[in-house]
């Protein structure tokens, strides 16, 4: 079975500093597509960036990009710059061609001014 | 702003009452999913729909139910509420292929007294 394991229940960073979030998983499938999500206090959950898996290149969107490990199974997410609107809950998530959706437990970010 | 649209936002209700919370979508979106939420926790799917009168129990045993009739409305109905039903629910849709990222609406944070 899927596994998906957030390892920092919370993380604080100075603000404009960069600070990586990490992620492992688990699975025996070889196609599959991986997620951060957000979720800011009292607000609606959003996507931050996602990776296939059969790209070698990791994603990179804006002030945000990951890590992608594929033979160790390693997903971390890395702020750059951060800001104090990047405060939030991040959520790891994976998926395969089954569809089913698993989500990390979340690393709570705090940015302190 | 949201392509998704749960009401209400936020619910206090007594033991033992029925209650319906709604989640509307107007991107067209096959698949819809309802999340259980603890705040600041993980979520924890309790329903799944891949379209039109296709409904899921997801991984949460959960008392609630669901229905698809049409493909824009996926309402999640509790037919007692009982204060372990406290938290909030999440409803998200997506386009319907893998690496198609969910859309999450606002939550509906529920009180049962």
């Amino acid at each position: 079975a899927q596994t998906v394991t957030q390892s920092q229940p919370e993380m604080s960073v100075q603000e404009a500093e960069t600070v990586t979030l990490s992620c492992t998983y688990d699975t025996s499938e070889s196609d599959y597509y991986l997620f951060w999500y957000k979720q800011p206090p009292s607000r609606q959950m959003i996507l931050v960036i996602r990776q296939e898996a059969y790209k070698q290149q990791n994603a990179t969107e804006n002030r945000f990009s990951v890590n992608f490990q594929k033979a160790a199974k390693s997903f971390s997410l890395k702020i750059s710059d951060s800001q104090l609107g990047d405060a939030a809950m991040y959520f790891c998530a994976f998926t395969n061609r089954d569809d089913k959706i698993i989500f990390g437990k979340g690393t709570r970010l705090h940015i302190l001014p | 702003e949201a392509d998704i649209y749960q009401t209400p936002r936020y619910l206090v209700i007594g033991t033992g009452k029925k209650i319906t919370l709604e989640c509307s979508q107007t991107m067209g979106h096959d698949k819809m999913y309802w999340y259980q939420q603890d705040p600041g926790m993980e979520l924890h799917l309790i329903h799944y729909s891949y379209g039109v009168n296709s409904t899921e129990k997801g991984d949460l045993s959960s008392e609630s139910t669901v229905s698809r009739i049409r493909t824009e409305h996926f309402p999640l109905t509790l037919e007692s509420a009982r204060p372990s039903h406290t938290s909030q629910y999440l409803c998200a849709s997506s386009v319907g292929t893998a690496n198609s990222p969910l859309h999450f609406g606002n939550g509906t944070r529920l009180t049962v007294t």
